[in-house]
């Protein structure tokens, strides 16, 4: 089944405390990407990858990290969490960039104390 | 700049009405693309359809239909006859085709539909 995949899905965790969310794809898309969503802020874009070893800064990447060192995964690294980051985030990928359909993971919420 | 508005926070109807939700959009690119996603109480997005800026035919999918009109800047989704299952947000989201950030969308507000039996 094509999916992307993330893990956890729910993290409880505290201020400094270094996490790593996971993002799995099956579907050999090149774009992938991370979003966060807020209440009454929709979604927004944190870093996004076109290929391996290539990622840039979205909208909000601050105190964000990502890598890419396989097509298949992007993970998002919080090196010291804070409270503001407290959010439900997603991953999503498409096989091209603009204008393709981007597949969203099942959502990881994070929980900052 | 470009902006996604979906004016309506909340819309509540009673089952087997139909409703529609308003998106509006602004951007400068005249290659652009529109979607429509769900989120259910579980929390996942659920993709419902792309239009591309060039298409602007009316598009119908069972009790979903949407209406795309340029001149007036809105992609437009109407449920016809709705359910309870149909409970959900609804994000409206665009992306420009010119963008260089790996086809970043930008959603919405989301609109939060409530389909009471």
């Amino acid at each position: 089944e094509a999916q992307v995949t993330q893990n956890p899905r729910y993290l409880i965790t505290v201020t400094g405390k270094k996490l790593t969310v996971t993002c799995s794809q099956n579907m050999n898309h090149e774009y992938m990407s991370w979003y966060r969503q807020d209440p009454g802020l929709g979604l927004r874009q944190i870093y996004y990858s076109m290929n391996v070893e290539v990622t840039d800064k979205g909208d909000v990447p601050e105190g964000y990290k990502v890598s890419r060192k396989e097509k298949r995964n992007f993970p998002l690294i919080l090196e010291s969490p804070s409270p503001n980051q407290t959010s439900l985030y997603f991953c999503a990928s498409s096989f091209r960039d603009s204008g393709d359909t981007q597949y969203f993971g099942p959502g990881t919420r994070l929980t900052v104390l | 700049a470009q902006k996604v508005t979906q004016a309506q926070t909340e819309i509540s109807v009673v089952e087997k009405e139909d409703v529609t939700l308003d998106c509006v959009y602004e951007t400068r690119d005249t290659t652009y693309y529109l979607f429509w996603y769900k989120q259910p109480p579980s929390g996942e997005l659920v993709f419902l359809i792309r239009r591309n800026s060039f298409d602007e035919q009316n598009e119908i999918s069972g009790r979903y239909s949407w209406n795309f009109q340029k001149s007036t800047s809105s992609f437009n989704f109407t449920i016809t006859a709705s359910q309870v299952v149909d409970s959900a947000v609804y994000f409206c989201a665009l992306s420009e085709a010119g963008d260089n950030q790996g086809g970043k969308l930008i959603f919405g507000q989301g609109t939060e539909l409530s389909v009471k039996p």
